[in-house]
């Protein structure tokens, strides 16, 4: 199994960009989360998933869209991106409230 | 308030030896559970144990073990034999029971932790 696979692994952003980050597992969780990182900091919630067509917002989601069509899939796009989102970003999943299994990251610099 | 405090932002510990990271946490809740993850450099988060806050034992897994004591509020990690491989930042989490369906989960600000040949 992947497990929890995202992409790009690195992008750099010119400020006003948009992009999408992707995430995706293969383990049928029905919960799937998106965190952010900043430099030696802990995790914020983003946005969060219960199940396919379910989203709701974490802790920060200003300037974060979300869309869950699949159980499979959780992109999160950025839309005009500011200096202010340069940080790691972790997809997580886990089935139920259980212990929740993470992607690599995505190193996002906005410029 | 913050719900996860790890007062410990450095730590050093001597190879083969055990060590302590510190994590107390403040929630409502009667039912909740307790989580640590490591991070080494590479970035990935990694699962290393949990603690559900009825059990009554300490949970273990291989040389990590947790020492949770609920009036205390507190659910330290333990690291018994340390190896060099154990040099990561370490993160306490929380989940609490929400009254909706989800189940927040709360990252405090972690401990690094730099093992010493």
């Amino acid at each position: 199994n992947a497990g929890v696979t995202q992409t790009p692994k690195f992008r750099i952003l010119k400020i006003g960009q948009s992009m999408t980050l992707q995430c995706a597992q293969d383990m049928n969780h029905n919960y799937m989360y998106w965190y952010r990182q900043d430099p030696g900091m802990g995790l914020k919630l983003i946005y969060y998933s219960v199940g396919a067509g379910i989203t709701d917002k974490g802790e920060v989601p200003n300037g974060y869209n979300v869309s869950r069509s699949t159980t499979e899939d959780f992109p999160l796009r950025l839309e005009l991106a500011a200096p202010s989102q340069t940080s790691v970003y972790f997809c997580a999943s886990s089935q139920g409230a259980d212990t929740q299994y993470f992607g690599p990251g995505t190193r996002l610099t906005v410029l | 308030a913050q719900k996860i405090t790890q007062t410990q932002p450095g730590m050093f510990v001597q190879e083969k030896e055990a060590v302590t990271l510190d994590c107390t946490y403040d929630t409502s809740d009667q039912s909740y559970g307790l989580f640590w993850y490591k991070q080494p450099s590479s970035g990935e988060m990694i699962f290393l144990i949990y603690q559900g806050s009825y059990d009554e034992q300490n949970a273990t897994e291989g040389r990590y073990s947790l020492n949770f004591q609920k009036a205390r509020k507190s659910a330290n990690l333990v690291i018994s034999a340390s190896q060099l491989g154990d040099s990561a930042m370490y993160f306490c989490a929380m989940r609490e029971m929400m009254k909706t369906s989800y189940d927040k989960v709360i990252f405090g600000p972690g401990t690094s932790l730099s093992v010493i040949p």
